[in-house]
């Protein structure tokens, strides 16, 4: 079966400290993958995407993500996170060419501390 | 800007009570999904439709169906709700935006409370 791991459930970080989410999937083939942001009382969000080509991604607010192929991951960063990126982060996985199916991570929850 | 709408933001009602959550997206897209979103377990996909009156079964089916009438529109449906329905439901639309490569956008979510 699909699966998406997110290596931490929750994070507690100061502001200024770096940030590393750690996303794998369990499948081969061509992948898409995808970050969601989801703030406090908001809907998800698109913070980046990777479809092909260079293998890191910006994204908004500062964000990058970087695809490991042979690692099976997609691994979210910022170097300097701030008290507004408190939010529950998604990884997804959608494999190209298998149509609709997307497929979520459990999500890590991210409090920043001002 | 894509819009995704959901008729309620918060839904309380009692068990054994027929449910209808509403979804609306302004965008054309053909896609749309229902997922329910707990705690710890992620978004999890109930039903998708890829074209009018055309769905097919997620991950976690049992106790939902769906409708689509119209092309912006998409139900989802509680036949009898039940307490362990208590959950964040998300809608969704998609549409291509490369090769073979779809991207999705949210609604708000109707957070539902089943008593």
């Amino acid at each position: 079966a699909q699966s998406v791991s997110q290596h931490n459930h929750h994070v507690i970080l100061s502001e200024a400290a770096s940030l590393e989410l750690g996303c794998n999937y369990s499948y081969g083939g061509t992948v898409n993958l995808f970050w969601y942001v989801q703030y406090p009382g908001q809907h998800l969000q698109l913070l980046l995407k990777y479809f092909s080509g260079d293998p890191l991604v910006k994204g908004i607010k500062g964000f990058e993500a970087e695809f490991i192929k042979s690692k099976f991951s997609f691994n979210l960063r910022k170097p300097s996170v701030q008290w507004s990126d408190t939010a529950e982060y998604f990884c997804a996985v959608n494999r190209r060419n298998y149509g609709q199916n997307f497929v979520f991570g459990p999500g890590t929850r991210l409090s920043v501390l001002p | 800007d894509v819009k995704v709408t959901q008729s309620s933001r918060y839904l309380v009602k009692r068990t054994g009570e027929k449910v209808f959550l509403e979804c609306v997206q302004d965008m054309d897209h053909e896609n749309m999904f229902w997922y329910r979103q707990d705690p710890g377990l992620g978004l999890r996909l109930i039903y998708f439709s890829y074209d009018v009156k055309m769905k097919e079964k997620g991950d976690i089916p049992e106790g939902y169906s769906v409708s689509r009438e119209k092309k912006e529109r998409f139900s989802l449906i509680l036949e009898s709700a039940s307490t362990n329905q208590t959950s964040m439901y998300l809608c969704a639309s998609s549409f291509l935006a490369g090769d073979s490569s779809y991207e999705q956008y949210f609604g708000p979510g109707t957070r539902l409370t089943v008593t």
